[in-house]
C-alpha cells in the first residue's frame, strides 16, 4: 500500500497569521484531496490537486507528484480556519481508494 | 442535488444489538465508498462499490459487517452483535468513475455502550 503522513500534527497559530501543512507520500498517486474536518466530523473538500498549484480564497495548494508531496497554505488565518485538515491520496498502483494521514489540528486562537 | 446523506447522524446502541447506516450518494456518481474513522485518527477505508458490485472489501470489515447497494444508488452498512470497539464515525462518499475527486457525507456516529 501507500503511506501518507502529516506535518505538522498540531498547530497553534495567532488570528492573522501564515501557515504551511505538509503531506508526503510514499509513492506515485493518481488522485490527492485536501479535506477539512469540521468540528461536527463532515469532509470539506478543499483541493482535488493530483499535481500543481490551486488557490481559493485564502487557502492554496501545491503538489509536486515526482517528489511525492503536497503543502496546503493558509493566509491570513481566521479562528472559522480550526479544525482538522486531513490529506488523501489514491495510490496509482491499485486500490481504487483514498489513503488517509493522520491529520494536521489547526487551532487559531484571536 | 445536496451532496451525499447519510442517515442517521448520530445512534447510540447497546452491546451486542445490530444497527443498520444509509448513504444516499450523488446522484450521477456510480463509485460509493464506506470509510471507518476513530478518534485521533485518519479514516479507514472499509469497502467500495461500483454501481451495485461490492468490488473491495477491507480486513477492518468483519464477518459482522455487511454493506450493499442493491440498485445502485443508495447504500447501507450493517454491524451485527455490536462490540465497544465499533464505535466510531461512519464515513461515506462517493465519485464518478476514474480518478476523480471524492465528495463525503456528514457521518454517522456510532456510540456502543
Amino acid at each position: 500500500g501507500i503511506q501518507v503522513e502529516q506535518s505538522p500534527p498540531d498547530l497553534i497559530l495567532q488570528e492573522g497569521a501564515n501557515s504551511t501543512l505538509r503531506c508526503n507520500f510514499s509513492d506515485s498517486v493518481n488522485n490527492l484531496q485536501w479535506f477539512h474536518q469540521n468540528p461536527w466530523g463532515q469532509l470539506i473538500n478543499l483541493f482535488y490537486i493530483p499535481s500543481g498549484t490551486k488557490q481559493n480564497g485564502r487557502l492554496s495548494a501545491t503538489t509536486v507528484a515526482t517528489e511525492r508531496y503536497s503543502l496546503l497554505y493558509i493566509s491570513s488565518s481566521q479562528t472559522t480556519d480550526s479544525g482538522v485538515y486531513f490529506c488523501a491520496v489514491e495510490w496509482r498502483y491499485g486500490n481504487n481508494r483514498l489513503a488517509f494521514g493522520k491529520g494536521n489540528q489547526v487551532v487559531v486562537i484571536p | 442535488d445536496t451532496g451525499v446523506s447519510q442517515n442517521p447522524r448520530h445512534k447510540i446502541t447497546k452491546r451486542g444489538q445490530n444497527v443498520t447506516f444509509r448513504c444516499d450518494p450523488i446522484s450521477e456518481h456510480n463509485r460509493l465508498y464506506w470509510y471507518r474513522q476513530t478518534l485521533g485518527q485518519g479514516p479507514e477505508f472499509l469497502t467500495y462499490f461500483q454501481n451495485e458490485a461490492q468490488l473491495e472489501k477491507s480486513r477492518l470489515l468483519s464477518d459482522r459487517f455487511s454493506a450493499e447497494r442493491p440498485k445502485g444508488s443508495f447504500s447501507t452498512l450493517e454491524i451485527q452483535r455490536t462490540e465497544q470497539g465499533d464505535s466510531a464515525m461512519y464515513l461515506c462518499a462517493s465519485s464518478s468513475q476514474g480518478f476523480v475527486e471524492a465528495f463525503f457525507g456528514q457521518g454517522t456516529r456510532l456510540t456502543v455502550v
